[in-house]
């Protein structure tokens, strides 16, 4: 079964970079032709699709996240990680990691991590 | 960026109750819509995508329907563990958007 998980620090202070990880089990990233997104939900907010990464390292960004935004992959640790740069207290969230259902970009996002909080502060 | 509306953004309903929330896209999406389940504390569930298909394991009693612009999802009889906070959205275009949520309590 397809695992997912979240890592990372809880604590960022202003103006640094978000750095998260999320490390798949029970399927691997680099044999199957998945996309792999980041979605954020800010405390008591909705829900932010951040970006995608294919395996091959292809990447969509969020136009409103983009000029901050790094979605890399790492194949043989079977993760794929979130850089979020010049974060400031709006950039508090729960971050999640999903990957899509199937083989396609436009396709649904069937596996969600269990999220991640972040909390920007000093 | 395609918009994504809800409507109610809340409703109180009984156990039994039949209940109905709508998505409005701010173009058309064809049948590229996906609904989500969201408890406190927990990550979306995937419920529902391409409009109707109902997601492996997900009880009969969610449908969803619709096309174009205009979206429903369905719980034919809310029971005790469907009391959540419910999300469309739209994967037909990046950047994949949200609706703001209906939640979902008890009356």
């Amino acid at each position: 079964q397809l695992q997912l998980q979240e890592s990372g620090p809880g604590l960022v202070k202003p103006s640094e970079t978000l750095s998260l990880t999320c490390t798949v089990s029970g399927g691997s990233i680099s044999s199957s032709s998945y996309y792999w997104d980041w979605i954020r939900q800010p405390p008591g907010k909705g829900l932010e699709w951040i970006g995608t990464i294919y395996y091959t390292g292809s990447t969509f960004y969020n136009p409103s996240l983009k000029s901050r935004v790094t979605i890399s992959v790492d194949t043989s640790k079977n993760q794929f990680s979130l850089k979020l740069s010049s974060v400031t207290a709006a950039d508090t969230a729960v971050y999640y990691c999903a990957r899509h259902d199937s083989p396609s970009l436009y396709s649904n996002l069937g596996y969600w991590g269990q999220g991640s909080l972040v909390t920007v502060s000093s | 960026d395609i918009q994504m509306t809800q409507s109610p953004s809340s409703l109180s309903a009984s156990v039994g109750d039949r209940v109905t929330i709508t998505c409005r896209a701010s173009q058309g999406i064809s049948n590229y819509l996906a609904w989500f389940q969201q408890k406190p504390g927990k990550a979306p569930k995937s419920l529902i995508y391409a409009t109707s298909s109902l997601q492996t394991g997900v009880p009969s009693k969610f449908s969803g329907s619709g096309s174009g612009t205009d979206f429903t999802l369905t719980i034919s009889s809310l029971q005790p563990e469907d009391f959540a906070t419910y999300y469309c959205q739209q994967y037909n275009s990046y950047p994949f958007t949200f609706g703001p949520g209906t939640k979902v309590d008890i009356k």
